[in-house]
């Protein structure tokens, strides 16, 4: 069975803090891909990084980084200097190799950055 | 490129009625999934549809039901509404089942 966990269910910092959003998964599929959705209170879910499983080099992008690491079975998520524009919900997601178009996503953690 | 776009943003239904729901993929993407959002049981996975062809489906009943057309725009339709199926409706498309996805607006569906 594939499941992705967000134990982080809301996270609030002050703008300016870093932040990171952590992401556990599930799979018994050698090949997987793993993901990162940002959900602003619009509802439309914004694409933010895919990482296939055979590349664990983290990314960075601007204020974000993933660190994804596969003996832990884990991708994390950090936003550097976080702004108020960066308060959303966050979804990890999960798709095997076999699944299609199918996404296990985690329960999101929202994350509220303050002024 | 426009995005994904998904109509209505916004639906009233009583129990019992039913309803469907357009996706419009982004331009040249062949492959759209349709997500269910409801605060109890996070985002669920429908099912996707590609070349016309229903590829994979979630764990829903038979109420829940959908299609594709020849230019990839998707249609999916819940009859017999119940009160929980209140939810956000997402759809999604990607050039290929193994591609990324790209979500619309969504649709939020109110059953009384």
């Amino acid at each position: 069975a594939q499941k992705v966990t967000q134990a982080q269910t809301e996270i609030s910092v002050v703008e300016k803090e870093d932040v990171t959003l952590d992401c556990v998964y599930e799979t018994r599929d050698t090949t997987y891909y793993l993901f990162w959705y940002k959900q602003p209170p619009s509802g439309e879910l914004v694409f933010l990084i895919r990482r296939n499983s055979f590349d664990e080099q983290n990314e960075i992008s601007g204020r974000y980084s993933w660190n994804f690491q596969k003996s832990t079975s884990s991708f994390n998520f950090t936003i550097t200097a976080s702004q108020v524009v960066d308060s959303a919900v966050y979804f990890c997601a999960l798709r095997g190799y076999n699944q299609g178009g199918k996404l296990i996503f985690g329960q999101g953690t929202e994350l509220s950055v303050k002024p | 490129k426009a995005g994904v776009t998904q109509t209505p943003r916004y639906l009233i239904k009583t129990r019992g009625q039913q309803v469907t729901l357009s996706c419009s993929p982004i331009s040249g993407h062949r492959s759209v999934s349709w997500y269910q959002q409801t605060p109890g049981q996070g985002l669920q996975f429908l099912f996707e549809y590609f070349s016309e062809t229903q590829r994979n489906k979630g764990n829903f009943p038979g109420r829940f039901s959908g299609r594709q057309f020849s230019n990839s725009r998707s249609e999916m339709n819940v009859s017999t509404l119940e009160l929980g199926d209140s939810a956000l409706y997402l759809c999604a498309s990607s050039l290929q089942s193994q591609e990324t996805q790209y979500f619309g607006p969504g649709t939020r569906l109110l059953v009384l």
